[in-house]
């Protein structure tokens, strides 16, 4: 069983272009939730989705940044006219259920934004 | 309002010995509660979690965890520290209903010297 695949691995963009990085989860998960980490700092929640809705963006910026999790296809967080602020790791995890199940993360997309 | 404190930044111990890493939570009720382990350019892996029940819970690698809630604490152990073990430690906590996200402290970054 493949676990949560993120891509690009790493993603260099310059400023005021689109960063797109894809979370497929793991098979059988249906909750997808994605996560920053800044340089020498925890990881910060930002958006939490099921197939085709987005449950709580709480911690999500309210300008350029925007996610979706398809019916089919990956998750996608996007985000427009990128900033030297956004050059961070952007985790995604999935869990098959609701709250207290383990959250099992991908690998991370570095974005760097020159 | 939820936070996670981990109050030692860096902790340096030496092969063979035990290690106990830090974790203060501050919750309006019993979360779950989580330890994390991320490796250089890695995404985060479990390594164990706290639930219900026996509040001494035992992980993978040899880890365990012991949650005291008199203490709003969930402090790693592990009695005997491997050079692998060089990493940074994530505490995480959750809800027990609603929202799914987790809220993570800013890390512990374990150095092992031989």
């Amino acid at each position: 069983n493949a676990g949560v695949m993120q891509n690009p691995r790493h993603l260099v963009r310059r400023r005021g272009q689109e960063a797109r990085l894809r979370c497929s989860p793991m098979k059988g998960h249906s909750h997808v939730y994605w996560y920053r980490q800044l340089p020498e700092e925890g990881l910060k929640f930002m958006v939490y989705l099921q197939k085709e809705n987005i449950i709580d963006e709480s911690g999500m910026p309210k300008e350029r940044f925007s996610a979706e999790f398809p019916k089919e296809g990956p998750s996608i967080l996007r985000i427009q006219q990128v900033v030297r602020g956004d050059s961070a790791a952007y985790f995604c995890a999935s869990s098959p259920l609701l709250a207290g199940d383990e959250q099992f993360f991908g690998p991370g997309t570095r974005l760097t934004v020159l | 309002a939820q936070s996670v404190t981990q109050p030692d930044i860096h902790i340096t111990v030496s092969e063979g010995a035990s290690l106990e890493l830090r974790c203060n939570y501050s919750y309006g009720a019993t979360p779950y509660l989580f330890w994390y382990v991320q490796s250089p350019g890695q995404g985060l892996q479990l390594l164990l979690k706290y639930f219900s029940g026996d509040t001494l819970v035992q992980g993978i690698k040899g880890f365990e965890a012991e949650f005291k809630r008199s203490q709003s604490s969930f402090n790693l152990r592990k009695p005997s520290v491997h050079w692998s073990d060089a990493a940074e430690y994530f505490c995480a906590v959750g809800a027990r209903t609603g929202a799914n996200n987790l809220f993570f402290g800013t890390g512990t970054r374990l150095t092992v010297i031989p």
